[in-house]
């Protein structure tokens, strides 16, 4: 089956403009996270979204966002971008739901979005 | 801060040999997850281990779990090439949280 895709691979923004990410997940896989990688801060946790809904969000600015769709598919947007804001944008899906049971589920990652902002 | 810290930082090793990574973390878990992750790619998930289970197996893949120490290892046997990679600990907290907290990562070189 195929896996998570992130769009588009790399993208080049100057400071200052805003950018939109998309991430399709698994089918049937309804949670979809989003983590940032950085050199200096390793991966942090963004936000998580299940049924449409942001279940939680990390330490970030509110120049970050996202929203999920009715597919399950995510976008997160960044605003007013800055030059610590090149990363690589990781997506990961996953079966986790609301129950209890969900703690065996891991995490299938995308291939990510490397963001360079000049 | 980061939940989960691997040690080492990097390892290089011959192929062939084995590969042992350790990871700490700080709060009570539901489990705690290992990824790859070859140079700027995504994360590929190798093995989830729940907090009541103490051992796992996946192939080459050997996982220890200590929650009274919180620790876990990480076990690559015959270790090849191929396994070249950065390899993070993710730990899943309780409460549900519904994220993972990544340590920095320990980089494996297989040398040939």
């Amino acid at each position: 089956k195929a896996g998570v895709t992130q769009t588009p691979r790399y993208l080049i923004k100057t400071r200052g403009q805003q950018v939109t990410l998309s991430c399709s997940p698994i089918s049937g896989h309804r949670s979809v996270s989003w983590y940032q990688q950085t050199p200096g801060q390793g991966l942090q946790f963004l936000f998580e979204y299940f049924s449409e809904t942001q279940r939680n969000k990390g330490n970030f600015p509110g120049r970050f966002s996202g929203r999920q769709f009715s597919n399950s598919r995510s976008e997160m947007n960044v605003s007013t971008l800055e030059l610590g804001d090149s990363a690589l944008y990781l997506c990961a899906s996953s079966l986790r739901g609301w129950s209890p049971g969900a703690a065996g589920y891991g995490y299938t990652f995308g291939s990510g979005t490397r963001l360079t902002v000049v | 801060s980061q939940q989960g810290e691997e040690d080492p930082q990097a390892l290089s090793i011959q192929e062939g040999e084995n590969a042992t990574m350790n990871c700490s973390y700080k709060t009570s878990i539901n489990n705690l997850q290992w990824y790859r992750q070859n140079s700027g790619r995504g994360l590929v998930h190798l093995i989830l281990i729940r907090s009541n289970e103490r051992e796992k197996h996946s192939g080459r893949l050997r996982v220890t779990l200590d929650t009274s120490k919180k620790s876990s290892s990480l076990l690559i046997t015959a270790s090849r090439a191929a396994d070249t990679a950065s390899y993070f600990c993710a730990t899943d907290a309780q409460g549900g949280s519904e994220k993972l907290v990544f340590g920095k990562g320990t980089k494996l070189t297989v040398n040939p």
